[in-house]
Formats: structure tokens, C-alpha cells, sequence
């Protein structure tokens, strides 16, 4: 199977903060990653998919980068809307694994 | 608007069964695999089982292999998992996916507990 280390766990910022949440696969699993926001008591939602690409209906400011084993999410000027946890996710095939998740806290 | 809604979720005794449902409309069932994940309480999101168009191919977490069962009706646009034997650590928020690559469209979800 295909382990995901995400970090950080948590992450603390303010309004207005540009924030990189980091993820490592075990194996090189090219671009199929994808990262999603999950919000409680919601399902989660897809933000980056093919490890680069933005969702439709995703604010720009969101953004993913990386290939093969590594990968990250970045976030600039933090809104209200995005402390939530986010998660990355391998699709290269079966099993799907999601890493541990970052909790953005304000 | 896609739309996935999930039901059935509840409480179940160890080593008893349960079956979650998961009615779809927005979008043409047929033509995608779907899944369903899952959260445990304070834990992070788990895959569980995925079917393909047909129903013909599956695939299941490794802990659940041979107690769940993932199924779809087409004709309903609809997914089902039908959960046996059944232990605490099966116990969290299930969610309906679709997949289009990835999982790109999901349920709110529905709990389910497993205690005595």
C-alpha cells in the first residue's frame, strides 16, 4: 500500500497568511494526488486534483504543486472560509489513502 | 447540482450487520465508479470500497475484505454497502463518493456506531 505522510499536523496563521501544508508518498505515484478542505459536519470537498489543478469553483488563491513523492498545498492570503482540516489523497490505484490530515487553525 | 445522500446509518451490535444506502441525482450514475470512505471519531478520512460501472470489479480495504460488500443498482442510481460482522473500529462517519478520477463529489456522510 501506498502511505501518505502529511505535515504538519496542525498549523496556527492569521487572515491574510500564505500557508504550505507538505505531503510525501512512499512511492512515486506520478501526479495522481489530489487534496481536499473538510469541514465539520460537511463532506469533504475536492480542492486540487492531478496534483496541480485547481477545482472548479476553487478560489485561485488556492494552489498545488509537485510530482512523484513529493507534493504541496499552499494557500495564500488565508480567508476565514479556509480554517478547516485538508487532507492529501493517492489515486495511482487501490487501496486510496488520504494522509493524516492538517487541522488550519486561526 | 450532483447530489449524493446517504442513509441508513445507526447503531449496531458487534458481530451484527448493517447496510447503508446512498441515492445519487445531478449527474449520469452509470458512467462512474463510486466509493464510500470513512471517518472514525477524532480520526482522519479512510477509503473502504470502491465498484466500478458494471458492478462487475471491486475493490476493498483490507479490513473489511470479506465483510463488506459494495453494490450499485443502476436503474436507481443508487450504492449500497452491506456491512457483516461488524467491530467497534468499524464504527465513524461514512460517506458516498463518486469517483472521476479522483473522488470528487461526496455525501455529508451518515454514523454509524458499533456497540453493545
Amino acid at each position: 500500500d501506498i502511505h501518505l505522510t502529511q505535515s504538519p499536523s496542525t498549523l496556527s496563521a492569521s487572515v491574510g497568511d500564505t500557508v504550505t501544508i507538505t505531503c510525501r508518498a512512499s512511492q512515486n505515484i506520478t501526479n495522481s494526488l489530489a487534496w481536499f478542505q473538510h469541514k465539520p459536519g460537511e463532506g469533504p470537498s475536492l480542492v486540487i486534483y492531478k496534483a496541480s489543478s485547481l477545482e472548479l469553483g476553487v478560489p485561485s488563491r488556492f494552489s498545488g504543486s509537485g510530482s512523484g513523492t513529493e507534493f504541496a498545498l499552499t494557500i495564500s492570503s488565508l480567508q476565514a472560509d479556509d480554517f478547516a482540516t485538508y487532507y492529501c489523497q493517492q489515486y495511482n490505484g487501490f487501496p486510496y489513502t488520504f494522509g493524516q490530515g492538517t487541522q488550519l487553525d486561526i | 447540482e450532483v447530489l449524493l445522500v446517504e442513509s441508513g446509518g445507526g447503531l449496531a451490535q458487534p458481530g451484527g450487520s448493517h447496510r447503508l444506502s446512498c441515492e445519487t441525482s445531478g449527474f449520469y450514475f452509470r458512467r462512474y465508479w463510486m466509493s464510500w470512505v470513512r471517518q472514525a471519531p477524532g480520526k482522519g478520512l479512510e477509503w473502504v470500497a470502491s465498484i466500478n460501472q458494471d458492478g462487475n470489479e471491486k475493490y476493498y480495504l483490507d479490513s473489511v475484505n470479506g465483510r463488506f460488500t459494495i453494490s450499485r443498482d443502476n436503474a436507481k442510481n443508487s450504492v449500497s454497502l452491506q456491512m457483516n460482522s461488524l467491530r467497534r473500529e468499524d464504527r465513524g462517519v461514512y460517506y458516498c463518493v463518486r469517483i472521476s478520477g479522483t473522488l470528487d463529489y461526496w455525501g455529508r456522510g451518515t454514523p454509524v456506531t458499533v456497540s453493545s
